[in-house]
């Protein structure tokens, strides 16, 4: 299906483990995102990249790793997870140009 | 520094109107306003460039005052259908590298809540 997906949908984990959450879009857009959503701060933006291979730190990076090597995909790696990354997490994408992001459904993640 | 939104929260009865603020400490280059629906995805709404320009989509429209870094979302005759999380992202002029690719900095969102 055209779009853009995020996998999985909700995923538990424990404390210390890496956990890598998937983005997907259909669309060749340049521009992707991650933003992370919690009760009180609203979205905060993660890390983003304008392109394959380029890659840029957000208001949060701290603890999480991006990668993105074909223009399609943007994973999201928690190197250790802890307990205050459990959050949902929306991937977005927009083309290049455009402010107009289009956002994934969004993972579930806790942290045990 | 994120972008501080008024109110907090709102409860409106079917048809009624409501304003929605967004106010920051940086001078900016854009206001984003995004809806959210409870369990889903932010949704788009529209986009204000600096210019101070107004733009509206059917009974939603918005301002952008560039001299006090504010905008304001209005929603005309509201539907059950507006109720949700709404929220603005703003990209700073300091930071602005052109073409959309940064991210944005978003409010804390403003809940509304419209009753039949």
């Amino acid at each position: 299906d055209a779009g853009i997906t995020q996998s999985p949908r909700y995923k538990i984990t424990e404390t210390g483990r890496q956990v890598t959450l998937m983005c997907h879009q259909t669309w060749s857009h340049s521009y992707m995102f991650w933003y992370r959503q919690d009760l009180g701060h609203g979205l905060r933006l993660i890390y983003y990249s304008a392109a394959a291979d380029i890659t840029d730190k957000g208001e949060v990076p701290d603890g999480y790793v991006v990668s993105r090597s074909k223009t399609e995909n943007f994973p999201l790696t928690l190197e250790s997870a802890t307990r205050s990354q459990t959050s949902v997490y929306f991937c977005a994408s927009s083309v290049a140009g455009s402010y107009e992001q289009y956002f994934g459904p969004g993972t579930r993640l806790t942290v045990t | 520094q994120q972008p501080v939104q008024s109110p907090q929260a709102v409860i409106l009865r079917e048809g009624e109107d409501a304003v929605i603020n967004c106010s920051s400490s940086k001078a900016l280059y854009s206001v984003h306003w995004y809806r959210q629906k409870h369990g889903e995805a932010p949704v788009f709404l529209m986009i204000l460039l600096k210019g101070g320009e107004q733009k509206g989509h059917e009974k939603i429209s918005a301002s952008f005052n560039e001299k006090k870094q504010q905008s304001s979302l209005y929603l005309t005759a509201s539907q059950l259908s507006y109720s949700g999380t709404y929220f603005c992202g703003t990209v700073p002029l300091l930071t602005y590298s052109g073409g959309g690719a940064d991210g944005l900095t978003f409010g804390k969102g403003t809940h509304l809540i419209i009753q039949p």
